[in-house]
């Protein structure tokens, strides 16, 4: 089973500001078949990044994804209100599928 | 539009059984794998079992294989989680969510780009 590790655990930020989330895992994911999705409270998560860094259908500019092998980044631009949630990684090359345990972006 | 809808959430003893519902509508069913993902009280994601688009083949999440069985009725548009055995560690909000990708030899390489917003299930006495 491939680990996932986010971090930092919370990033607190103004809005405006940029994001750096990091994830790592525990071996090289395969085609860098890894996602990335926003939760908020109350709510389903929602697919942001696939393939390590191609925008899903109708996300923002400000969201970019980078990163291979075992070290994988989502970076904000600029923050916006509606950006603070809960963002997880996951990695989808295995037929085990596994998340990371999120990183909160919170208002500072 | 495309929409997942969940149902048969509910509060079960510990040793009891529940069927879980998942309803598409807006896309072809029958053209796309599936994926049950839970997530505990506070807690993050957990993907629990995932079900090829003609339901030839299925993976479970290690703790619940032998006691969570994920099918399908494609003429219904219709996702089941049959959950038996339950443990207080099953409480959690269940999640149906669409898989696309594709698949090798060896392995498949679905994400998760449609999601449904969950049905509660409660394991207590």
């Amino acid at each position: 089973e491939i680990v996932l590790t986010q971090s930092p655990g919370t990033l607190s930020l103004s809005p405006g500001e940029g994001a750096t989330l990091s994830c790592r895992a525990s071996q090289s994911v395969s085609s860098n078949y890894l996602a990335w999705y926003q939760q908020k409270p109350g709510q389903a998560p929602r697919l942001l990044i696939y393939g390590a860094s191609s925008r899903a259908t109708g996300i923002p500019d400000r969201f970019s994804g980078s990163g291979s092998g075992t070290d994988f980044t989502l970076t904000i631009s600029r923050l916006e209100p509606e950006d603070f949630a809960v963002y997880y990684c996951q990695q989808y090359g295995s037929s085990h599928w596994t998340f990371g345990q999120g990183t909160k972006v919170e208002i500072k | 539009q495309v929409q997942l809808v969940e149902s048969g959430g509910g509060v079960v003893q510990p040793g009891g059984s529940l069927r879980l519902s998942c309803v598409a509508s807006g896309f072809t069913f029958s053209n796309y794998a599936m994926h049950w993902v839970r997530q505990a009280p506070g807690k993050g994601l957990e993907w629990v079992a995932f079900i090829r688009y003609d339901g030839t083949d299925k993976h479970y999440e290690e703790s619940v294989k032998g006691r969570f069985t994920n099918s399908r009725d494609n003429s219904r548009n219709t996702l089941y989680l049959e959950m038996n055995s339950l443990r207080a560690e099953d409480t959690a909000v269940y999640y149906c969510a669409r898989g696309y990708g594709g698949y090798t030899d060896q392995y498949y390489y679905y994400y998760m780009d449609v999601w449904g917003k969950g049905t509660t299930v409660t394991v207590s006495s």
